[in-house]
């Protein structure tokens, strides 16, 4: 069973960077794509970003000028660093794998969802 | 971006009813369309994806449809521990974008 663990600090001052590690356990980060999403308190879900286990990125353009997704495979690791934060950044942040799955009938197609939820870290941003 | 939007923001049923949520997406996204269940201080948890395929684990109480930009979540028979917020998401194209959620309470 895959599991996936957030750490990091609950409290960052703004204008500061927010950096948080996403482990995952019971499987190899190896062959998927993996998402930060974030949930202001009381709010809805915002995509930030996922990285291929190759490395390829791609950011939520609102935020893209501030994220950086990195992987660590020797550790099963992903990180989120996201800068110049600011109270509009508090947000309990999940990471999750994107599941890309395959279905061959008349005309192949694939299609992805978020099939494993860490179970998020609430960072504040607040002096 | 493509808007998701949802409807109702909020219902009340009871153990045993019949509940419909309704997700519209701005735009086309063919069969692109996830739904989560939130419970209170919890992850989401994938439902059904690609409109109408059941997650594994899920109960078969629960069912999704679509109908060109709509699309629907079915709960039959609500249990106890259906009562929270769910979520629909577009996987059509970046960015990845959520319903703003329709919280499912007891009445």
């Amino acid at each position: 069973q895959v599991q996936l663990q957030e750490s990091g600090p609950g409290l960052v001052k703004p204008s500061e960077t927010l950096s948080l590690t996403c482990t995952v356990s019971g499987g190899s980060i190896s062959g998927y794509f993996w998402s930060w999403i974030r949930q202001p308190p009381g709010k809805g879900l915002e995509w930030i970003g996922y990285i291929y286990y190759s490395g390829s990125t791609s950011y939520n353009p609102s935020l893209k000028s501030r994220v950086t997704i990195s992987l660590d495979t020797s550790k099963n690791q992903l990180s989120l660093k996201l800068n110049s934060v600011t109270a509009a950044d508090t947000a309990v942040y999940y990471c999750a794998r994107l599941e890309r799955r395959w279905e061959y009938g008349d005309q192949p197609w694939s299609f992805n969802f978020f099939d494993y939820w860490g179970q998020g870290s609430l960072v504040t941003v607040s002096s | 971006d493509i808007q998701m939007t949802q409807s109702p923001s909020s219902l009340s049923a009871s153990v045993g009813d019949r509940v419909t949520i309704t997700c519209r997406a701005s735009q086309s996204i063919n069969s692109y369309l996830n739904w989560y269940q939130q419970r209170p201080g919890q992850a989401p948890k994938l439902l059904i994806c690609a409109a109408s395929r059941l997650q594994s684990g899920v109960p078969s109480r629960f069912s999704g449809s679509e109908s060109g930009t709509e699309f629907t979540l079915t709960i039959t028979n609500l249990q106890p521990e259906d009562f929270a917020t769910y979520f629909c998401q577009q996987s059509f194209v970046t960015p990845y974008t959520f319903g703003p959620g329709t919280k499912l309470e007891i009445k």
